[in-house]
């Protein structure tokens, strides 16, 4: 079946631009992760959602980031006012009931000139 | 969350087995050990987890010792696309937050 979708696959925007980031996630998967992984670094959890919960945001940089996910299916990532450090590769993931196995889009690599 | 440690890299041959290491002397006894790899240029994909006891699926085998302070991830034939960054990731399966934390993870080379 289809896997987790991420588009763009990639981005180049200038810095003080507004990006953002689409995942669609496999059907009927509830959890939804956004990770980000910068060159030469480990990947790094930045927003989980589960259901009709609230979002863990805990791990989102600054308040220029935020996510959305609409009718429990697909999410959005949205970066404001783009800094050369958000340059990454932002990855999406999904799964079942939250503790299960998290599978993995392609990821979006971001470039901010 | 508990830390794991593994080493930086490794080399392997080609059809040979692998026997990839990784320490968690932290570990609690909620915690599962989880492996996933990353392929060069794609996302991170799962590859086996486990409790206790030693797991076997068609990937790998997941060997626990019998304190969990350590396991070892078991890749009995290794190919050439097995070459990627494998990460160790304790994860409880307990509480509401269910996110991976991702070390450094430890590169594997494969040599034809």
């Amino acid at each position: 079946g289809a896997g987790v979708s991420q588009s763009p696959s990639n981005k180049v925007t200038e810095k003080g631009k507004d990006v953002e980031l689409r995942c669609d996630p496999i059907s009927g998967h509830t959890a939804l992760y956004w990770y980000r992984q910068s060159l030469g670094q480990g990947l790094e959890f930045l927003i989980y959602f589960q259901g009709n919960s609230a979002p863990d945001k805990s791990g989102l940089p600054s308040d220029r980031f935020s996510a959305e996910r609409t009718g429990g299916s697909v999410s959005t990532l949205t970066i404001q006012r783009t800094q050369q450090e958000d340059s990454a590769v932002y990855l999406c993931a999904s799964s079942l009931p939250s503790l299960d196995t998290q599978y993995f889009g392609p990821g979006t690599r971001l470039t901010v000139l | 969350d508990a830390k794991t440690t593994q080493p930086n890299s490794m080399e392997s041959n080609e059809e040979e087995p692998v026997h990839l290491p990784c320490n968690h002397s932290t570990i609690s006894g909620t915690d599962y050990i989880h492996w996933y790899r990353q392929l060069p240029s794609q996302g991170p994909e799962y590859v086996i987890h486990g409790l206790t006891s030693n797991v076997n699926n068609r990937m790998a085998s997941l060997a626990i010792a019998e304190d969990r302070k350590s396991s070892t991830l078991i890749l009995h034939r290794a190919t050439l696309r097995d070459a990627a960054v494998y990460y160790c990731i304790l994860r409880a399966h307990t509480g509401a937050n269910s996110k991976l934390t991702f070390g450094k993870g430890i590169t594997l080379s494969v040599r034809p």
